[in-house]
């Protein structure tokens, strides 16, 4: 089965540079959601989008924006990177049913991708 | 506010062996969702398990079983009969339902090692 794809898997980059992640959600799913995960740490909510619109707002700093475009993958901008924003972030699709009986579904979780700011 | 504790930081066990991972969550949502995630060393993080709030039913997956216990607001944990390959970090998160998009709040994972 299809998983969700993020690219680039790693990315070096020196500090004050600006970095974007990719990530394309597994098809049919409408909602994708960005978090960080520090050394040693549990993941954090950064954002999501739920069928092209800001859905959620986690620990996002100013410097970060993203967005999910109309195919449904999205992209996160960093700029003005900071040695403490390396990290492993991470993208996750899910298939949100609407209606009267809404549920939330499995968020799936693509590989990763490994920042280092140096 | 939501929280999610795993109060054991570390388990070291040798294979074959029973260990259980405790959770144990917080929320004022009258409908809410738990997970189970397993990170091996490799870095990505694996959907095992998804539990609604409305469903105490206990569930057994091969050599992995889900205690969900709402009266505790407790959601542990068994693998039976461990192996070198369960070595990882295990997550237990939660998610409400009120919106679309509506986050994961993960514990601070707990580090299994299983030894030879």
């Amino acid at each position: 089965a299809a998983g969700v794809i993020q690219s680039p898997r790693h990315l070096i980059k020196e500090k004050r540079e600006t970095a974007t992640l990719k990530c394309y959600p597994i098809p049919r799913h409408d909602t994708v959601y960005w978090y960080q995960q520090g050394p040693g740490q549990d993941p954090q909510f950064l954002i999501s989008f739920y069928e092209k619109m800001q859905s959620d707002k986690g620990s996002i700093p100013d410097r970060f924006s993203a967005q999910q475009f109309s195919d449904y993958h999205s992209e996160l901008n960093m700029s003005s990177l900071e040695l403490g924003d390396s990290a492993l972030y991470f993208c996750a699709s899910s298939l949100e049913r609407g209606g009267l009986r809404r549920t939330k579904e499995t968020q799936y979780f693509g590989p990763g991708t490994r920042l280092l700011v140096l | 506010a939501q929280k999610v504790t795993q109060a054991q930081t570390e388990i070291s066990v040798v294979e074959k062996e029973d260990v259980t991972l405790d959770c144990v969550y917080e929320t004022r949502d009258t409908t809410y969702y738990l997970f189970w995630y397993k990170q091996p060393p490799s870095g990505e993080l694996v959907f095992l398990i998804r539990r609604n709030s409305f469903d105490e039913q206990n569930e057994i997956s091969g050599r992995y079983s889900w205690n969900f216990q709402k009266s505790t607001s407790s959601f542990n944990f068994t693998i039976t009969a461990s192996q070198v390959v369960d070595s990882a970090v295990y997550f237990c998160a939660l998610s409400g339902h009120n919106q679309a998009g509506t986050a994961l709040i993960f514990g601070k994972g707990t580090t299994l090692s299983v030894s030879s």
